[in-house]
């Protein structure tokens, strides 16, 4: 079954304190990875599509990469403004339905 | 400036009633996504339609119903039928396969 499982589910980090979001998947034909940023009450801003295994890609404090199995969000020198949900999400083979993994929960202390 | 509207932001339901969600796109894309969002969950996708008139049922579409008569328009109807509806609702907008989302503001449904 085609499965995409993000850790941790919550990470308190200090100002400055560097660090990474994982996502890991389960699928048959990866066609591409898509990160999202989620504020509360709002809907998800895009961040990132990778579609390939070394694939990387950067906007501003936040870079992404992609293995054959899972996809790292690092977060450089994080302010309280970077404190948002990330979630990911996985489309594979012919199925146009995207699968989203349950989200990060980053919070960002002064 | 291009987008996607939902409204309302805050919608309330008695029990028995049927309510629609609009949602608005002037993106001129050509697909467009209905999702749940619950507490600590993924998305859950509801229905789908790739083209005008044309439309799929996504993992939990039982109790809901869409339309689309529009290229810019997928209203979404939450039916009687759906026992647990009080969630976060998304609207989402693709250009073609294998493309990013863009996602409206979102509706906020409460069941009284």
């Amino acid at each position: 079954e085609d499965q995409v499982t993000q850790s941790p589910e919550a990470l308190r980090l200090q100002e400055g304190e560097s660090s990474s979001l994982n996502c890991s998947y389960t699928v048959s034909g990866l066609r591409g990875l898509f990160w999202y940023r989620q504020d509360p009450g709002k809907g998800p801003e895009f961040l990132f599509t990778l579609y390939s295994a070394g694939e990387e890609k950067e906007k501003e404090r936040l870079k992404a990469t992609l293995t054959k199995k899972e996809s790292f969000l690092h977060i450089t020198a994080p302010k309280p403004e970077d404190s948002a949900t990330y979630l990911c999400a996985v489309q594979a083979g012919s199925n146009y339905q995207l699968i989203w993994g349950a989200g990060t929960k980053l919070i960002i202390k002064p | 400036d291009g987008g996607i509207t939902q409204s309302p932001k805050y919608l309330f339901r008695k029990e028995g009633q049927n309510v629609t969600l609009s949602c608005e796109q002037n993106l001129n894309h050509d697909a467009m996504y209905w999702y749940r969002q619950d507490p600590g969950q993924g998305l859950r996708l509801i229905y789908y339609s790739q083209i005008v008139n044309d439309f799929q049922k996504g993992d939990i579409a039982e109790g809901y119903s869409v339309s689309r008569e529009k290229k810019e328009s997928f209203p979404l109807t939450v039916t009687s039928a759906q026992k647990n509806p009080t969630a976060f609702y998304l609207c989402a907008s693709e250009q073609g396969p294998y493309n990013e989302q863009f996602f409206g503001p979102g509706t906020r449904l409460t069941v009284l």
